[in-house]
């Protein structure tokens, strides 16, 4: 069965420290990937997503970036983190478009 | 973009309790989901419904395409239901991207 694996749970940094969130996927080949934002409050907002290996689209403009190194791995990177990045981060992948979705755990980051 | 419109925002329950969760969406879907979000942040996969009934338990949703709107239904509520629920929703042209709802805070008091 496929599983999704999203760490650290929770972060704190500096300001201006860089950032590295990792997501995998296994099980599975050649997902779709997804990077999403909860700020405090409930929505969810979508920042980037993969169709694959190296295919990045991002979603909207910020501080933030992605790569797809390997098929089944998502990375959400940032050289200087500011403090309006601090969020609930969401690694999703799906099997094709318009297809279920499903999320890892979360990374809750904090800046300070 | 497609609108996802979620009512109530906020609900109380007493255990035991049914309740209605209602999902309003602006434009055809290809894709609909029901997701909660427990206490810890993580969102569990409910429902995978662009349209027709499920049922999972104390829980069933119901879409109608083509009214564009989807219902959960929670029935005997318990303290574990508590927590976020949304509904997500794709569109021929979202490229598999989701658009979330605002989500119904539910509130299961013992």
């Amino acid at each position: 069965s496929q599983t999704i694996h999203q760490w650290p749970a929770t972060l704190v940094q500096p300001v201006g420290s860089p950032l590295s969130l990792e997501c995998t996927v296994e099980g599975t080949s050649n997902p779709n990937l997804y990077w999403y934002r909860q700020a405090a409050g409930r929505g969810l907002q979508l920042l980037f997503y993969s169709v694959g290996i190296g295919q990045i689209s991002s979603e909207v403009p910020q501080n933030l970036s992605a790569s797809r190194p390997q098929d089944r791995q998502f990375i959400l990177s940032s050289k200087k983190l500011l403090l309006s990045d601090s969020g609930f981060y969401l690694c999703a992948w799906s099997i094709a478009l318009n297809t279920e979705a499903f999320f890892g755990q979360g990374t809750r980051l904090t800046v300070v | 973009g497609i609108q996802v419109e979620q009512s109530p925002p906020d609900l109380i329950l007493q255990e035991g309790a049914n309740s209605t969760l209602r999902c309003n969406f602006s434009d055809s879907v290809n894709n609909l989901q029901w997701f909660h979000q427990n206490p810890w942040g993580q969102l569990i996969n409910l429902f995978y419904i662009p349209s027709g009934t499920k049922q999972n338990g104390r829980l069933s949703a119901t879409t109608v395409a083509t009214e564009r709107y989807s219902l959960l239904y929670i029935s005997s509520s318990q303290t574990t239901d508590s927590g976020v629920y949304f509904c997500a929703v794709l569109t021929t042209d979202s490229w598999g991207k989701f658009q979330f709802g605002a989500g119904t805070q539910v509130v299961v008091t013992p």
